[in-house]
C-alpha cells in the first residue's frame, strides 16, 4: 500500500541547473509534508516541509510546491550543487488528531549532480 | 544543533538472540519513534511513543518487539528473538511541537542477524 510514491528512482542533473524531485500521495488525510535528504549509512536529514494550507515554501535553494487537488508535491533545488547528490525522501503526516505524528515515506529518489 | 544519538552504530547478532538498540532523543521532545530501512527499500514506520506509552505501531511491530523509556532520557527498542529478516538499519527519531515539530532522526544502527 504505497500511500506516498516517488516514481523516479533516480535523477541526474548538471551542476548549476535545476533539480526537480516529484512525489505523489493518495491519502487525503495527509496534511503535512516533509523532504529529507539521506546519505548512505546515515539517518534522514530534514530539508524542508510544507503544511497543506500552503502551496509553496522556500528556504534558500530549496522550494517545495504542493498541489493538493492533484495530491502532488515537488522539491526544486536551484542551483544544484555536487554536494546535493544523495537520496531524497518525500514523507507525509496526518497531524490533526492522534497522539503521534508518524511519517509515511516514499521509496526515495537518488539525485546525482554532475560537476 | 540538538541531535538524536543512537548506539551502537553496528550490531551483529546470531539468529534467536535478543538485541537492544539504544537512542537518546532530543531532550525537550515529547514524541519518540522507531523506523527501519531494509537494504534497498524505503524507510518504514515501526512504532511511536508518547506520554510513556505506545501511541501507534505498525504491523511489522509484532510481539517480538518492545520499546521502553527507562530513565527519562534513553529510548530503547528490544527485539526478543531476532530473525534473519530483522537485518536492517534502525532509525530512532524524536519530535516536539511546532511548524515542523523538529522531527529529527538519529544516524541509525545497522543490525545484522547471522
Amino acid at each position: 500500500d504505497q500511500q506516498v510514491k516517488q516514481n523516479s528512482p533516480s535523477l541526474s542533473v548538471q551542476e548549476g541547473r535545476i533539480s526537480i524531485l516529484n512525489c505523489d500521495y493518495t491519502n487525503s488525510m495527509f496534511d503535512y509534508f516533509l523532504w529529507y535528504k539521506k546519505y548512505p549509512a546515515e539517518g534522514p536529514t530534514f530539508l524542508i516541509s510544507i503544511s497543506s494550507i500552503k502551496d509553496k515554501n522556500e528556504d534558500g535553494r530549496f522550494t517545495v510546491f504542493l498541489n493538493k487537488s492533484a495530491k502532488h508535491l515537488s522539491l526544486h533545488i536551484v542551483p544544484s550543487q555536487p554536494g546535493d547528490s544523495a537520496v531524497y525522501f518525500c514523507a507525509a503526516s496526518a497531524r490533526s488528531g492522534g497522539s503521534n505524528y508518524k511519517l509515511t515515506f516514499g521509496k526515495g529518489t537518488l539525485l546525482t549532480v554532475n560537476p | 544543533e540538538p541531535e538524536v544519538t543512537q548506539t551502537p552504530s553496528h550490531q551483529v547478532t546470531q539468529m534467536g538472540q535478543e538485541v537492544i538498540l539504544r537512542c537518546v532523543p532530543i531532550s525537550n521532545h515529547l514524541y519518540f519513534y522507531w523506523y527501519r530501512q531494509i537494504l534497498g527499500q524505503k524507510v518504514e514506520f515501526l512504532v511511536s511513543f508518547y506520554n510513556n506509552e505506545i501511541s501507534e505501531k505498525s504491523e511489522i511491530f509484532d510481539d517480538q518487539f518492545s520499546v521502553e523509556r527507562p530513565d527519562g532520557s534513553n529510548f530503547t527498542l528490544k527485539i526478543r528473538s531476532t530473525k534473519l529478516e530483522d537485518s536492517a538499519m534502525y532509525f530512532c527519531a524524536s519530535s516536539g511541537q511546532g511548524q515542523n515539530y523538529g522531527y529529527t532522526f538519529g544516524s541509525g544502527t545497522r543490525l545484522t542477524v547471522v
